[in-house]
């Protein structure tokens, strides 16, 4: 059972906005000061791809239609604009409040109408 | 750039131990500005944590493995292994090994920024 939760799966047209959340506890996403929730897409058959690291910095070369935030034990990730080329699985990750695990959420199959 | 690549074998006996190694090139491992970490994916399931590694004398294990497994560095091969102790059909999985952040000013661990292809493990 993932640490973190995260819906199944999620669907949008093209050219739509979803978001997709991934709720933990106040000993990880939620920790006091702790703001290192990232995001990452996968598509099939390949490795992960970072697309947010620390609630809502986006790396050189991601695309700003991805963007992050996280209220309490909430972390989300917003994608506008939906494209084909967005689906994919999405993985959420947290460190606990001891700073020395990882947590993944089980992932949200991501279908572009 | 920084790259990355997994290698071992593909096929491992139950209660044999699964070793892999990843060669890291566009960094230095010895650097000590990140950590190196391995994270599995069953077929058709989602990513797991398995341990990271700063240094030889510092690293942190999932849980549910530490009791069977050891992760080392070798810095003048710049890479770093993956010993996996009695294996089960459970420890089926594609393992990916990957680079880790360092939490500004708190040292936790953070985020994974460069990721190998990944290599399949049978059990």
């Amino acid at each position: 059972q993932p640490a973190l939760t995260q819906p199944a799966s999620v669907s949008g047209s093209p050219g739509q906005s979803i978001t997709i959340s991934c709720t933990g506890t106040s000993n990880d996403i939620g920790a006091y000061g702790y703001n290192y929730v990232s995001w990452y897409q996968q598509r099939p058959g390949k490795a992960p791809k970072l697309l947010i690291y620390d609630v809502s910095v986006r790396p050189s070369g991601v695309s700003d239609r991805f963007s992050g935030s996280k209220s309490g034990n909430t972390a989300s990730l917003t994608i506008s604009g939906l494209q084909t080329e967005d689906e994919g699985d999405y993985y959420c990750s947290s460190c606990t409040a001891s700073g020395s695990h990882v947590l993944f959420g089980g992932g949200t199959k991501l279908t572009v109408l | 750039q920084v790259h990355l690549q997994e290698s071992g074998p593909g096929l491992v006996n139950p209660s044999e131990t699964l070793s892999l190694t990843c060669a890291v090139s566009g960094d230095s491992i010895s650097s000590r500005r990140h950590y190196w970490a391995w994270v599995r994916q069953p077929p058709g399931k989602g990513l797991e944590w398995i341990g990271s590694l700063y240094d030889s004398e510092t690293s942190y294990y999932t849980p549910s493995l530490r009791s069977r497994l050891s992760m080392s560095v070798d810095s003048s091969k710049n890479q770093f292994s993956l010993n996996l102790r009695s294996v089960t059909a459970a420890d089926t999985a594609v393992y990916f090994c990957a680079r880790q952040g360092i939490g500004e000013g708190t040292g936790v661990l953070d985020h994974f920024d460069f990721w190998g292809l990944g290599t399949l493990v049978t059990v």
